[in-house]
């Protein structure tokens, strides 16, 4: 069975650093990465999504993420974060045998500082 | 367009009462997940519909557990009888088509509590 890994639970980081956020899947197959985000009080929603080709995905609000085959992983990054993204993220994989069932990840949650 | 829509928001019930959850999902999506999410954890999918078929309920405790999703559009939860361990928010989403690759929506959830 498929499983995803975040491997920071909690981080905290000031405005204006820069983000990077781990996932790791142990899928050996075609996979769909996708990574979640989930705001006080409000549902998940997608922040990006990869499934094939330019291996760099650009997603809302100046994410990106950048999928490794290689490495297995499908890591999020900002090159500068706002109070805004104070949030829970949650990477998830699709295995492309699976349907469109989603492996979650444990999630990270964010808190940034004014 | 209106989004997933699920009801009750929140719950509170003693163990060993039964507990229902209502979702509604986004028009046209044919395909209908319920998912768990514990607390500090990631979703975990409980049963997938396509229409009104389960397709993938093999994470659902069926001893206490059973849903429906009569005429293949909303479709309600059941846990009888609750215990501690269900205390959790439980999510509902959908997508247009169950084939991997579509994004899926999620409605707000229902935090659970039980006593």
């Amino acid at each position: 069975a498929q499983s995803v890994s975040q491997h920071n639970h909690h981080v905290i980081l000031s405005e204006a650093a820069s983000l990077e956020l781990g996932c790791n899947y142990s899928y050996g197959g075609t996979v769909n990465l996708f990574w979640y985000v989930q705001y006080p009080g409000q549902h998940l929603q997608l922040l990006l999504k990869y499934f094939s080709g330019d291996p760099l995905v650009k997603g809302i609000k100046g994410f990106e993420a950048e999928f490794i085959k290689s490495k297995f992983s499908f890591n999020l990054r900002k090159p500068s974060v706002q109070w805004s993204d104070t949030a829970e993220y949650f990477c998830a994989v699709n295995a492309g045998n699976a349907g469109n069932m989603l492996t979650f990840g444990g999630g990270t949650r964010l808190m940034v500082k004014p | 367009e209106a989004g997933v829509v699920q009801s009750p928001r929140y719950k509170i019930i003693e163990k060993k009462q039964p507990v229902a959850f209502w979702c509604n999902p986004i028009s046209g999506h044919n395909t209908l997940y319920w998912y768990r999410q514990n607390l500090g954890q990631g979703p975990e999918l409980l049963i997938r519909y396509e229409n009104e078929e389960a397709v993938d309920d093999s994470q659902l405790p069926k001893d206490r557990f059973s849903a429906e999703r009569l005429k293949g559009v909303d479709s309600t939860l059941k846990i009888q009888p609750a215990e501690l361990g269900d205390s959790a928010v439980y999510l509902c989403a959908s997508s247009l088509v169950w084939t991997s690759g579509y994004e899926q929506y999620f409605g707000p959830g229902t935090r659970l509590t039980v006593t």
